[in-house]
């Protein structure tokens, strides 16, 4: 399938460790967050998301964790499998409005 | 994906050739959105549209055209004016300020 992000950033793990994808947020006003995994040839698909009354997220196997004192977002993967390769990326949101800051990206590749 | 539908997922244009791209939603969404994926990039922003009749440009609108007759569609033109159009096309949609979700993609490429 077409290759999304052949220069990005990329994180390999052994499958059934753990992975923490980072990721640093431009706006100190963005008080809505969203992971998104894309894997190649597909479009983005929602994972998991955070408000900013919060600094910890748990999902099945993933939690977010959101540190507003430096801008930073993190998402925690449990006992990656060959399932999670893909693309991960963030999404920055000011809550009442129509303004999304996409992050880059950063590939994700599971080791057997 | 979500209730975005994304048609064709693999779209060839000539040279001086305007193509279109559909995009579909039914869940009942205001807001629609068209972003340009390319290697080693983010999304980047083409047009949006937060209500039927209505639309807005994004950072990267020059060369593009959008309509918003309906709540459920949101057609993306490539005009000829777009030198550079290969690229991974991503629709989405959301509610003001929450979730954005998207369609499954269409490739654009260049006879």
């Amino acid at each position: 399938g077409e290759s999304v992000g052949l220069h990005l950033p990329t994180l390999s793990v052994q499958e059934g460790d753990n992975s923490i994808i980072n990721c640093a947020y431009s706006n100190s006003a963005s008080d809505y967050f969203i992971w998104y995994k894309q894997e190649s040839g597909k479009g983005p698909q929602f994972i998991i998301d955070i408000r900013s009354n919060m600094d910890k997220r748990q999902g099945q196997r993933v939690t977010v964790l959101l540190n507003k004192t430096v801008k930073h977002l993190s998402l925690q993967i449990a006992a990656t499998q060959p399932g999670d390769s893909a693309v991960y990326f963030c999404a920055e949101i000011l809550s009442g409005t129509y303004k999304y800051i996409f992050g880059t990206g950063t590939r994700l590749k599971v080791l057997a | 994906d979500g209730g975005i539908t994304q048609s064709p997922k693999y779209l060839f244009r000539k040279e001086g050739q305007n193509v279109t791209l559909s995009c579909e939603q039914n869940l009942n969404h205001d807001a629609m959105y068209w972003y340009r994926q390319d290697p080693g990039q983010g999304l980047r922003l083409i047009y949006y549209s937060q209500i039927v009749n209505d639309f807005q440009k994004g950072d990267i609108a020059e060369g593009y055209s959008v309509s918003r007759e309906k709540k459920e569609s949101f057609p993306l033109t490539v005009t000829s004016a777009q030198k550079n159009p290969t690229a991974f096309y991503l629709c989405a949609a959301s509610s003001r300020g929450e979730t954005q979700y998207f369609g499954p993609g269409t490739r654009l490429l260049v006879l």
